[in-house]
Protein backbone atom coordinates (compact mmCIF):
# COMPACT_ATOMS: atom_id res chain seq x y z
CA UNK A 1 0.00 0.00 0.00
CA UNK A 2 0.79 3.22 -1.04
CA UNK A 3 2.52 5.66 1.91
CA UNK A 4 2.39 8.58 1.11
CA UNK A 5 -1.32 9.05 -1.76
CA UNK A 6 -1.62 11.71 -4.55
CA UNK A 7 -5.72 10.86 -5.29
CA UNK A 8 -5.62 13.63 -8.09
CA UNK A 9 -3.55 12.06 -11.11
CA UNK A 10 -3.99 15.32 -13.24
CA UNK A 11 -5.17 19.03 -12.28
CA UNK A 12 -6.33 21.84 -14.75
CA UNK A 13 -6.23 26.09 -13.93
CA UNK A 14 -6.18 29.25 -15.20
CA UNK A 15 -3.33 31.09 -15.52
CA UNK A 16 -3.75 33.43 -12.69
CA UNK A 17 -5.61 31.59 -10.64
CA UNK A 18 -4.92 29.25 -7.41
CA UNK A 19 -3.50 25.75 -7.60
CA UNK A 20 -4.19 23.40 -4.83
CA UNK A 21 -2.05 20.13 -5.15
CA UNK A 22 -2.79 17.57 -2.17
CA UNK A 23 -1.13 14.83 -0.51
CA UNK A 24 -1.99 11.95 2.33
CA UNK A 25 0.18 10.18 4.98
CA UNK A 26 0.03 7.68 6.27
CA UNK A 27 2.74 7.39 8.65
CA UNK A 28 4.25 9.97 11.14
CA UNK A 29 6.94 10.81 13.45
CA UNK A 30 9.19 13.31 13.43
CA UNK A 31 8.97 13.67 9.31
CA UNK A 32 9.70 15.83 6.85
CA UNK A 33 8.15 16.89 3.74
CA UNK A 34 9.24 17.97 0.78
CA UNK A 35 7.48 18.80 -2.78
CA UNK A 36 9.35 18.16 -6.29
CA UNK A 37 8.44 19.02 -10.29
CA UNK A 38 8.89 17.25 -12.43
CA UNK A 39 9.41 18.80 -16.70
CA UNK A 40 8.99 15.77 -19.39
CA UNK A 41 12.46 13.56 -19.82
CA UNK A 42 14.35 15.25 -16.42
CA UNK A 43 14.00 14.18 -12.74
CA UNK A 44 11.97 15.72 -9.99
CA UNK A 45 13.47 18.84 -8.98
CA UNK A 46 13.30 20.02 -5.30
CA UNK A 47 10.73 22.80 -4.75
CA UNK A 48 9.93 23.55 -1.44
CA UNK A 49 9.29 21.50 2.11
CA UNK A 50 8.35 21.72 5.36
CA UNK A 51 9.34 20.14 8.76
CA UNK A 52 7.05 18.21 10.54
CA UNK A 53 7.36 20.88 13.60
CA UNK A 54 5.74 23.60 11.41
CA UNK A 55 2.06 23.58 9.76
CA UNK A 56 3.43 26.33 6.66
CA UNK A 57 5.94 27.32 5.07
CA UNK A 58 6.19 29.74 2.24
CA UNK A 59 8.65 30.83 -0.50
CA UNK A 60 7.55 32.81 -3.31
CA UNK A 61 4.49 31.99 -4.79
CA UNK A 62 4.53 28.58 -3.17
CA UNK A 63 2.85 27.35 -0.25
CA UNK A 64 3.33 24.23 1.91
CA UNK A 65 0.48 23.41 4.43
CA UNK A 66 0.95 20.51 6.80
CA UNK A 67 -2.16 19.57 8.69
CA UNK A 68 -1.02 16.44 10.92
CA UNK A 69 -3.96 15.79 12.46
CA UNK A 70 -5.39 14.83 9.15
CA UNK A 71 -1.77 13.40 8.17
CA UNK A 72 -2.54 15.68 4.94
CA UNK A 73 -0.07 18.23 3.09
CA UNK A 74 -0.68 20.91 0.57
CA UNK A 75 0.88 22.86 -1.98
CA UNK A 76 -0.52 26.12 -3.18
CA UNK A 77 0.61 27.99 -5.82
CA UNK A 78 -0.34 31.64 -6.03
CA UNK A 79 -0.49 32.82 -8.58
CA UNK A 80 -0.67 30.10 -11.35
CA UNK A 81 1.60 30.23 -14.63
CA UNK A 82 2.19 28.21 -17.72
CA UNK A 83 5.27 27.23 -16.59
CA UNK A 84 4.14 25.74 -13.87
CA UNK A 85 2.45 23.26 -15.91
CA UNK A 86 4.36 19.97 -15.02
CA UNK A 87 4.22 16.97 -12.56
CA UNK A 88 4.11 17.74 -8.79
CA UNK A 89 5.12 14.85 -6.66
CA UNK A 90 5.26 15.01 -2.71
CA UNK A 91 7.49 12.92 -0.73
CA UNK A 92 8.18 12.15 3.21
CA UNK A 93 11.48 11.37 4.74
CA UNK A 94 11.63 9.74 7.89
CA UNK A 95 15.19 9.72 8.17
CA UNK A 96 15.21 6.30 6.88
CA UNK A 97 13.91 6.02 3.59
CA UNK A 98 11.50 8.32 1.31
CA UNK A 99 8.26 7.84 0.27
CA UNK A 100 7.39 9.15 -2.83
CA UNK A 101 3.38 9.94 -3.80
CA UNK A 102 2.76 9.10 -7.53
CA UNK A 103 2.38 12.21 -8.72
CA UNK A 104 -0.03 15.33 -9.83
CA UNK A 105 0.33 16.40 -13.33
CA UNK A 106 -1.02 20.38 -13.29
CA UNK A 107 -1.65 22.03 -16.53
CA UNK A 108 -1.75 25.61 -16.05
CA UNK A 109 -3.82 27.13 -19.12
CA UNK A 110 -3.11 31.05 -20.65
CA UNK B 1 -1.09 -4.12 -5.52
CA UNK B 2 2.47 -5.06 -4.71
CA UNK B 3 4.82 -1.91 -5.18
CA UNK B 4 8.42 -1.33 -6.50
CA UNK B 5 10.52 -3.74 -5.03
CA UNK B 6 13.91 -2.29 -4.12
CA UNK B 7 16.88 -4.20 -2.53
CA UNK B 8 19.50 -3.66 -0.87
CA UNK B 9 17.78 -1.03 1.33
CA UNK B 10 20.88 -0.13 2.56
CA UNK B 11 24.94 -0.71 1.40
CA UNK B 12 28.41 0.26 2.76
CA UNK B 13 31.05 -0.42 0.74
CA UNK B 14 34.78 1.06 0.18
CA UNK B 15 36.04 3.47 -2.72
CA UNK B 16 37.09 1.20 -5.83
CA UNK B 17 34.64 -1.77 -4.49
CA UNK B 18 31.86 -2.34 -6.98
CA UNK B 19 27.85 -2.42 -5.89
CA UNK B 20 24.74 -3.53 -7.60
CA UNK B 21 21.13 -2.67 -6.89
CA UNK B 22 18.12 -4.27 -8.10
CA UNK B 23 14.52 -3.37 -8.69
CA UNK B 24 11.43 -4.76 -9.42
CA UNK B 25 8.62 -2.80 -10.77
CA UNK B 26 5.08 -2.94 -10.55
CA UNK B 27 4.08 -5.72 -12.33
CA UNK B 28 2.93 -4.49 -15.87
CA UNK B 29 4.58 -1.43 -15.88
CA UNK B 30 6.64 -1.07 -19.20
CA UNK B 31 8.71 1.69 -17.96
CA UNK B 32 11.15 2.33 -15.65
CA UNK B 33 13.72 4.98 -13.91
CA UNK B 34 16.57 4.78 -12.33
CA UNK B 35 17.44 7.81 -10.14
CA UNK B 36 20.22 9.28 -7.80
CA UNK B 37 19.13 11.23 -4.88
CA UNK B 38 22.54 13.20 -3.16
CA UNK B 39 21.44 14.58 0.31
CA UNK B 40 19.54 18.48 0.29
CA UNK B 41 19.17 17.37 -3.87
CA UNK B 42 16.30 16.49 -6.12
CA UNK B 43 16.24 13.22 -7.55
CA UNK B 44 18.97 12.82 -10.84
CA UNK B 45 17.28 11.06 -13.72
CA UNK B 46 19.79 8.81 -14.76
CA UNK B 47 18.15 6.04 -16.93
CA UNK B 48 15.11 5.53 -18.07
CA UNK B 49 13.64 1.79 -19.93
CA UNK B 50 11.25 1.34 -22.03
CA UNK B 51 10.31 -2.58 -21.65
CA UNK B 52 13.76 -3.73 -21.80
CA UNK B 53 14.88 -0.54 -24.73
CA UNK B 54 17.10 2.55 -22.99
CA UNK B 55 14.83 5.66 -23.75
CA UNK B 56 17.14 7.99 -21.71
CA UNK B 57 20.46 7.68 -19.90
CA UNK B 58 21.91 10.95 -20.99
CA UNK B 59 22.80 11.32 -17.34
CA UNK B 60 24.38 8.12 -16.76
CA UNK B 61 27.89 8.49 -16.01
CA UNK B 62 28.49 5.48 -18.41
CA UNK B 63 32.43 5.11 -17.59
CA UNK B 64 31.26 3.79 -14.20
CA UNK B 65 27.75 2.97 -13.72
CA UNK B 66 25.76 0.51 -15.94
CA UNK B 67 22.14 -0.50 -15.80
CA UNK B 68 20.15 -3.12 -18.12
CA UNK B 69 16.59 -4.22 -18.15
CA UNK B 70 16.57 -7.67 -19.22
CA UNK B 71 13.43 -9.03 -20.61
CA UNK B 72 11.87 -5.85 -19.84
CA UNK B 73 10.98 -6.90 -15.94
CA UNK B 74 13.12 -6.38 -13.26
CA UNK B 75 16.45 -4.19 -13.53
CA UNK B 76 19.82 -3.57 -12.21
CA UNK B 77 22.19 -0.88 -11.95
CA UNK B 78 25.64 -1.36 -11.19
CA UNK B 79 28.52 0.84 -9.80
CA UNK B 80 32.31 -0.38 -10.64
CA UNK B 81 34.11 1.43 -9.26
CA UNK B 82 32.26 3.51 -6.62
CA UNK B 83 34.05 6.74 -5.71
CA UNK B 84 33.25 8.91 -2.53
CA UNK B 85 30.52 11.35 -4.69
CA UNK B 86 28.31 8.01 -5.28
CA UNK B 87 27.30 8.41 -1.85
CA UNK B 88 23.75 8.71 -2.39
CA UNK B 89 20.40 7.28 -2.08
CA UNK B 90 19.27 5.20 -5.32
CA UNK B 91 15.43 5.33 -6.36
CA UNK B 92 13.74 2.84 -9.10
CA UNK B 93 10.29 3.81 -10.08
CA UNK B 94 8.15 2.59 -12.52
CA UNK B 95 5.02 3.67 -14.51
CA UNK B 96 2.48 2.56 -16.52
CA UNK B 97 2.89 4.59 -19.62
CA UNK B 98 6.20 6.57 -20.82
CA UNK B 99 4.81 9.80 -20.40
CA UNK B 100 6.02 10.30 -16.90
CA UNK B 101 3.12 11.43 -15.17
CA UNK B 102 2.36 8.41 -12.41
CA UNK B 103 5.41 7.39 -11.41
CA UNK B 104 5.42 4.97 -8.50
CA UNK B 105 8.76 4.87 -6.44
CA UNK B 106 10.65 2.21 -4.56
CA UNK B 107 11.57 2.78 -0.95
CA UNK B 108 15.50 3.44 -2.33
CA UNK B 109 18.57 1.90 -1.67
CA UNK B 110 21.07 4.21 0.81
CA UNK B 111 24.80 4.09 -0.09
CA UNK B 112 27.25 4.95 1.53
CA UNK B 113 31.12 4.96 0.05
CA UNK B 114 33.74 5.71 2.14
Amino acid sequence: DQQVKQNSPSLSVQEGRISILNCDYTNSMFDYFLWYKKYPAEGPTFLISISSIKDKNEDGRFTVFLNKSAKHLSLHIVPSQPGDSAVYFCAQDTGNQFYFGTGTSLTVIP
Amino acid sequence: EAGVAQSPRYKIIEKRQSVAFWCNPISGHATLYWYQQILGQGPKLLIQFQNNGVVDDSQLPKDRFSAERLKGVDSTLKIQPAKLEDSAVYLCASSPNDRGETQYFGPGTRLLVL
